[in-house]
């Protein structure tokens, strides 16, 4: 099956941890983004990538990270330094540059939720 | 940052009604636009696509496009208890090629 996946499904943070979510696809996409989604809240960028080893910081970048070493990965590390992590993750796809000008759907992993103890 | 607008709700809709969602945007170089669907507790699914000024149809959902007014929405008519859900619009930022959601509007289809 063709898709995005997300683990874990639920990640509980302690105070001063890193941690990593993981996102991975098997659509042979090129642009991978992160989103974070507050309840209640639409949904704001985080990081995006349009191209393996190549990203670019989002509206809310700070306290975050990430990698793009393979096409099909893009983990996102929550740091200490973000001072508000609870919150709902979610990770998209989309064919990018290889699309055109106009298309950029980008499709959704099932996301998750990470809680600060 | 280039902002979507979108109604919270909730909207409220008898079934078998036709459900109206509008969303404004302030990119007016944006060409693309989406609407997803997202259920509560789950991840947003794309229901629609439009690229074009005027309408398009795709079984019971219809998106309309007035690129003039910055203005984009989409109709579900025949509205099941099953659309009850959140619909967020997201417009295309051409300069970083991504999408920027509104916050969303809460649909709730009364049986």
């Amino acid at each position: 099956d063709g898709g995005i996946t997300q683990s874990p499904k639920y990640l509980f943070r302690k105070e001063g941890q890193n941690v990593t979510l993981s996102c991975e696809q098997n659509l042979n996409h090129d642009a991978m983004y992160w989103y974070r989604q507050d309840p209640g809240q639409g949904l704001r960028l985080i990081y995006y990538s349009q191209i393996v080893n190549d990203f670019q910081k989002g509206d809310i970048a700070e306290g975050y990270s990430v990698s793009r070493e393979k096409k099909e990965s893009f983990p996102l590390t929550v740091t200490s330094a973000q001072k508000n992590p609870t919150a709902f993750y979610l990770c998209a796809s989309s064919m990018g540059l290889r699309a055109g000008g106009l298309t950029n759907e980008q499709f959704f992993g099932p996301g998750t939720r990470l809680t600060v103890l | 940052q280039k902002e979507v607008e979108q109604n919270s709700g909730p909207l409220s809709v008898p079934e078998g009604a036709i459900a109206s969602l509008n969303c404004t945007y302030s990119d007016r170089v944006s060409q693309s636009f989406f609407w997803y669907r997202q259920y509560s507790g789950k991840s947003p699914e794309l229901i629609m696509s439009i690229y074009s000024n005027g309408d398009k149809e795709d079984g019971r959902f219809t998106a309309q496009l007035n690129k003039a007014s910055q203005y984009v929405s989409l109709l579900i008519r025949d509205s099941q208890p099953s659309d009850s859900a959140t619909y967020l619009c997201a417009p295309r930022d051409t300069g970083r090629r991504a999408l920027t959601f509104g916050s969303g509007t809460r649909l709730q289809v009364q049986p």
